[in-house]
């Protein structure tokens, strides 16, 4: 079954709009981490959190860790219209399990 | 920008032909992987390695077989290609260790099978 759930699956906001996206786990884990997915491409890497860490920020991304509750969110603050793309969590237990990504959350910024 | 590259980026080709997509990073990551993606859809695990000499299966079950000689370098072959091949698949690597495992993607190729 899968590690990761994202929610909501598509999202579409107006540019300036703050967007967020949660994702959901079953088991411990090591780490949570975002990818960002733009249109046929590969996916890029944003931010990973520890799972002893609550909450980081990076330029306009935050993204915060609840243990007890299985569960992540990425807020990306003043979106704009280039932050358009499918996003993904993934989670990791140790270095000898796969990192499992969920199925994703599809944002849409309109100009 | 990641150092992993992936070729072809395209490839359309007939039923029963054996192809090879490649893959290769410079960034002498041990773990290496192959996922098959649909448009707008979730990334499906097909292979993965920890290292030279080591290659195993994903979640998904597929047909297709790979090999790690080389620490750089992680090809996926598809013996009699199907339509049902037809998807993009994409190719990623990271370190080791757990604490610094944010996997690296190349571009993807995305293949269609006639």
């Amino acid at each position: 079954s899968q590690q990761g759930e994202e929610d909501p699956q598509a999202l579409s906001i107006q540019e300036g709009e703050n967007a967020t996206m949660n994702c959901s786990y079953k088991t411990s884990i090591n780490n949570l981490q975002w990818y960002r997915q733009n249109s046929g491409r590969g996916l890029v890497h944003l931010i990973l959190i520890r799972s002893n860490e609550r909450e980081k920020h990076s330029g306009r991304l935050r993204v915060t860790l609840d243990t007890s509750k299985k569960s992540s969110s990425l807020l990306i603050t003043a979106s704009r219209a280039a932050d358009t793309a499918s996003y993904f969590c993934a989670t990791v237990k140790t270095s000898y399990d796969k990192v499992i990504f969920g199925p994703g959350t599809s944002l849409s910024v309109i100009p | 920008e990641a150092d992993i590259y992936q070729t072809p980026r395209y490839l359309v080709i007939g039923t029963g032909k054996k192809i090879t997509l490649e893959c290769s990073q410079t960034m002498g990551h041990d773990k290496m992987y192959w996922y098959q993606q649909d448009p707008g859809m979730e990334l499906h695990l097909i292979h993965y390695s920890y290292g030279v000499n080591s290659t195993e299966k994903g979640d998904l079950s597929s047909e297709s077989t790979v090999s790690r000689i080389r620490t750089e370098h992680f090809p996926l072959t598809l013996e009699s290609a199907r339509p049902s091949h037809t998807s993009q698949y994409l190719c990623a690597s990271s370190e080791w260790t757990v604490a610094r495992n944010e996997q690296f993607f190349g571009p993807g190729t995305r293949l269609t099978v006639l």
